[in-house]
């Protein structure tokens, strides 16, 4: 199973808003809205953000949003704030073969 | 809350075996909601799934690893372990533990441990 794809970086101003896209597959993005996304700042353990396509956790802004159109999921965060600039990686249930995919990941610069 | 804690050998030779545990505090192992998975990261790379296991000791692994990987359960003393055999310099990697949860099938990892780096040398 190969990874999902994302942009290998973004950026935006502070109070932008920006979007990550996460290219799958109709066997993985397309087959399911189990979609996850993870926050991970430099020396620390990636975060949950989003889960199940569009659900925030409880603790996480509503800045943060998901959606999926066909194989592509996106990951949109609005208000830009200087504390969002981290890595920004994609997860998907992929079938009973091989249950999870990640993307490469995202690299996001608030300038 | 839930915490998860990785341990074990920060250092490890080539073609010999990698094992780390995982302890699980402020909550129990054997829910019956949630699968224990293991997550590598490579040096500056993305994130790579290695496998997952349910309390009662059903597993999944990632196909490109199941040949050289064994995920464990010990209910006892909360905690799930990971042995990845045959390592090569390819393994060097920062190793997570997380919980698996979702819908079902589980399709989430939260919350993470803080990782572990594993170095693969002489």
């Amino acid at each position: 199973q190969s990874a999902l794809t994302q942009p290998a970086s973004v950026s935006g101003s502070p109070g932008q808003s920006i979007t990550i896209s996460c290219t799958g597959t109709s066997s993985d993005v397309g087959s399911y809205n189990l979609v996850s996304w993870y926050q991970q700042h430099p020396g620390k353990a990636p975060k949950l953000m989003i889960y199940e396509g569009s659900k925030r956790p409880s603790g996480v802004s509503n800045r943060f949003s998901g959606s999926k159109s066909g194989n592509t999921a996106s990951l949109t965060i609005s208000g830009l704030q200087a504390e969002d600039e981290a890595d920004y990686y994609c997860c998907s249930y992929a079938g009973s073969s091989t249950p999870v995919v990640f993307g490469g990941g995202t690299k996001l610069t608030v300038l | 809350q839930l915490q998860l804690q990785e341990s074990g050998p920060g250092l490890v030779k080539p073609s010999e075996t990698l094992s780390l545990t995982c302890t699980v505090s402020g909550g129990s192992i054997s829910s019956s909601s949630y699968y224990w998975g293991w997550i590598r990261q490579p040096p500056g790379k993305g994130l790579e799934w290695i496998g997952s296991i349910y309390y009662s000791g059903s597993t999944y692994y990632n196909p490109s690893l199941k040949s050289r990987v064994t995920i464990s359960v010990d209910t006892s003393k909360n905690q799930f372990s990971l042995k990845l055999s045959s390592v090569t310099a390819a393994d060097t990697a920062v190793y997570y533990c997380a919980r698996h949860g979702g819908f079902p099938p589980p399709n989430w990892f939260d919350p993470w441990g803080q990782g572990t780096l594993v170095t693969v040398s002489s």
